[in-house]
């Protein structure tokens, strides 16, 4: 029990589709992140979201939009995604994102991702 | 630039000690990070390391030389759960807002 839950855990979605995923966060923490994580490949960072404002976009393509409503929720908004966007993506949250020993960052399950 | 470097494979005997290895290139430390991550599942937290030496938990214990730009995790008395990836992740405060930087993972394999 990582206290950062997922929905959904799988998701299988064409090119013209549009869905969303979602995270969850019970820990009482004011940062929130999205990963892509593929096979053979380091988990890439995509976006960070502190006390519900971005911080951080690591150049990801617009079909990706995040949106963070408060402290404990984040979504992540898809469409018209291509077959290469097929892979894990995890969120993650933690107490703070300046870099202090505290920071330490809790992942939820993730959602596997396939675009067909 | 950033550079994370593990093992991609190991292999090792149930009840036998493994150390997985990282070393890493950045342009600013400020701490360490292992994960393990089993298959389909969420990484899950195990070591911090900021300053040289080792930090030991149950079987678990990581080491730290920032001096030479290396880490690694040892695990004890290896139990078949143990097989699973494990993330070294660095805290660059030189690169950025990114908070960690992630290398590629170990995949573990203990056998009977």
């Amino acid at each position: 029990e990582t206290g950062v839950t997922q929905t959904p855990r799988h998701l299988v979605m064409g090119m013209t589709n549009k869905k969303s995923l979602k995270c969850e966060q019970h820990l009482g923490h004011n940062a929130m992140y999205w990963y892509k994580q593929s096979a053979k490949k380091p988990l890439e960072l995509m976006f960070v979201y502190s006390l519900e404002e971005r911080v951080e976009n690591n150049s990801v393509p617009s079909r990706f939009s995040p949106e963070c409503p408060n402290s404990s929720h984040l979504f992540l908004h898809l469409h018209t995604l291509q077959p290469e966007d097929s892979a894990l993506y995890l969120c993650a949250s933690s107490q703070g994102w300046t870099g202090s020993s505290t920071d330490t960052q809790y992942f939820g399950p993730g959602t596997r991702l396939t675009v067909l | 630039g950033q550079n994370i470097d593990q093992p991609t494979e190991m292999t090792a005997t149930e009840g036998a000690i493994v150390q997985i290895n990282c070393t890493y290139q950045t342009s600013g430390f400020n701490g360490l990070f292992w994960y393990q991550q089993h298959a389909g599942e969420a990484p899950t937290f195990l070591s911090y390391n900021v300053l040289d030496g080792l930090e030991e938990k149950g079987r678990f214990s990581s080491f730290l030389s920032r001096s030479k730009g290396y880490s690694y995790l040892l695990l004890k008395e290896l139990q078949m759960k143990d097989s699973a990836s494990y993330l070294c992740a660095v805290r660059d405060p030189d690169s950025g807002n990114t908070p960690l930087v992630f290398g590629k993972g170990t995949r573990l394999s203990v056998i009977a």
